[in-house]
């Protein structure tokens, strides 16, 4: 099946400082990326829609120029933290749509996670 | 409105079928999905189902859908200790291009004991 690396694992940072969490399918092209939130014991909140070549989707309420999201090849995106917080400490999860078959079915791969956390 | 509501645990015993409950609100989801994840870790999709079926079987899983009530279940058949883990049903909302906007519900955790 398809695979999606996220880098790093898992960040610690100072409050501050900007954190960057790459994420890369690696066996199959990515136009549309997804970047998602989510704390413990609950769900994945989407933050925003990344698209290659141009410019990112957030959803109502998350700061665009907070989370930049910059995807320029079909493998890689990558979301960074500006001036982190704590309350900015989460699991960051992105997924990778893959359109495959006749009917061009959608599928979104996950990646592992990335946990932050903000001191 | 974009809601989609699970029961937030279930208990079973290893070897029994578990089953899994989810309610979502937009009728044009064209798939809707399972996804499982590990303490720690991202999510696996498990199975999925399209719109128009009303039952999908792989294996273990059985996922029915009754799309009047919006209503979608996955059953685990001889649920093992491996199987623990949260469970996270999804509908689909379209984006342009072809792709679509997850939205989750927020996750079942299901205990296998002995």
């Amino acid at each position: 099946g398809a695979v999606v690396s996220q880098h790093p694992s898992r960040v610690i940072c100072k409050s501050g400082t900007s954190v960057k969490i790459e994420c890369r399918s690696l066996d199959f092209q990515a136009t549309t990326m997804f970047w998602y939130r989510q704390f413990p014991k609950q769900s994945l909140m989407l933050m925003a829609t990344s698209n290659e070549g141009s410019k990112a989707t957030y959803e109502q309420g998350v700061e665009k120029d907070k989370f930049l999201i910059n995807h320029a090849s079909l493998t890689l995106s990558t979301l960074t933290v500006t001036s982190a917080h704590p309350e900015d400490s989460s699991f960051y999860i992105c997924s990778a749509s893959q359109l495959r078959g006749a009917l061009s079915q959608e599928t979104q791969y996950f990646g592992p996670g990335t946990r932050l956390l903000v001191l | 409105g974009e809601d989609v509501e699970q029961s937030l645990f279930l208990s079973v015993r290893e070897g029994d079928s578990s089953v899994i409950n989810c309610t979502y609100t937009d009728s044009s989801s064209t798939y809707l999905y399972w996804y499982k994840q590990e303490p720690g870790a991202g999510l696996q999709l498990l199975t999925y189902i399209f719109s128009n079926m009303d039952m999908k079987q792989d294996q273990r899983l059985t996922v029915l859908l009754n799309k009047k009530d919006k209503h979608l279940s996955l059953r685990i058949a001889d649920t093992q200790t491996g199987d623990s883990a949260i469970y996270f049903c999804a509908e689909t909302l379209p984006l342009s291009g072809g792709y679509n906007k997850l939205i989750f519900g927020a996750g079942t955790r299901l205990a296998v004991h002995p």
